[in-house]
């Protein structure tokens, strides 16, 4: 079974500043099937980045996704006030998939 | 539109049985594989269960293998979570979950608002 590990847990960051958070996992990640999705509170969670480094229809370029096997960034080039929310890794290359912890994006 | 609509969630004492659904429209239901995620108060997202398009494959998280059974209707685009053997720590928002494809192997898509359950010791 994987386990996905984020880091760091909170990152607290001003608008216009750069985002980089970073997902580990326990187990290479097969064919990098590494996504990345967003979670504001009241919300359902949003695809952003599939395949580690395809971002979703309608996703800014603002987001990045790089990486692969067991170490995966999300990039958030220039933070905007709609950004601050928490970000969750998941795999979906095996069986039983698997969600990071999260990391929380707070607006400083 | 893709709507996914939960139902089932209550208060249970601990050991008791659950059956969630989850009602789907405005998408071809048969072809897609759906999953079930929840989230404990203040925890983050967990996954707990995936079903095949055409519901030949199933697979579940460690903590709920062997107490919970995925299966779904195509006939009636419906999804379902029997669970038993409930425990304390499977307290939390359950949400039905429209994969990507007709298996796992796809990013996860479309999200219900959830439905609360509660596991009382």
């Amino acid at each position: 079974e994987h386990v996905l590990t984020q880091s760091p847990d909170t990152l607290s960051l001003s608008p216009g500043e750069r985002a980089t958070l970073s997902c580990r996992a326990s187990q290479i990640v097969y064919s990098n099937y590494l996504a990345w999705y967003q979670h504001k509170p009241g919300q359902a969670p949003r695809v952003l980045i599939h395949g580690a480094s395809s971002r979703a229809t309608g996703i800014p370029d603002r987001f990045s996704g790089s990486g692969s096997g067991t170490d995966f960034t999300l990039t958030i080039s220039r933070l905007e006030p709609d950004d601050f929310a928490v970000y969750y890794c998941q795999q979906y290359g095996s069986a039983p998939l698997a969600f990071g912890q999260g990391t929380r994006l707070d607006n400083k | 539109e893709v709507q996914l609509v939960e139902s089932g969630g209550v208060v249970v004492q601990r050991g008791g049985s659950l059956r969630l659904s989850c009602a789907a429209s405005g998408f071809n239901f048969g072809d897609f594989a759906m999953h079930w995620v929840r989230q404990a108060p203040e925890k983050g997202l967990d996954w707990v269960s995936v079903i095949s398009w055409d519901g030949g494959a199933t697979y579940y998280a460690d903590s709920v293998k062997g107490r919970f059974t995925i299966s779904r209707d195509n006939s009636k685009n419906s999804l379902f979570l029997q669970m038993n053997d409930l425990r304390p720590e499977d307290t939390a928002f359950y949400y039905c979950v429209k994969g990507s494809g007709y298996n796992y192997g796809y990013p996860l898509g479309h999200w219900g608002q959830g439905t609360s359950v509660t596991v009382s010791s």
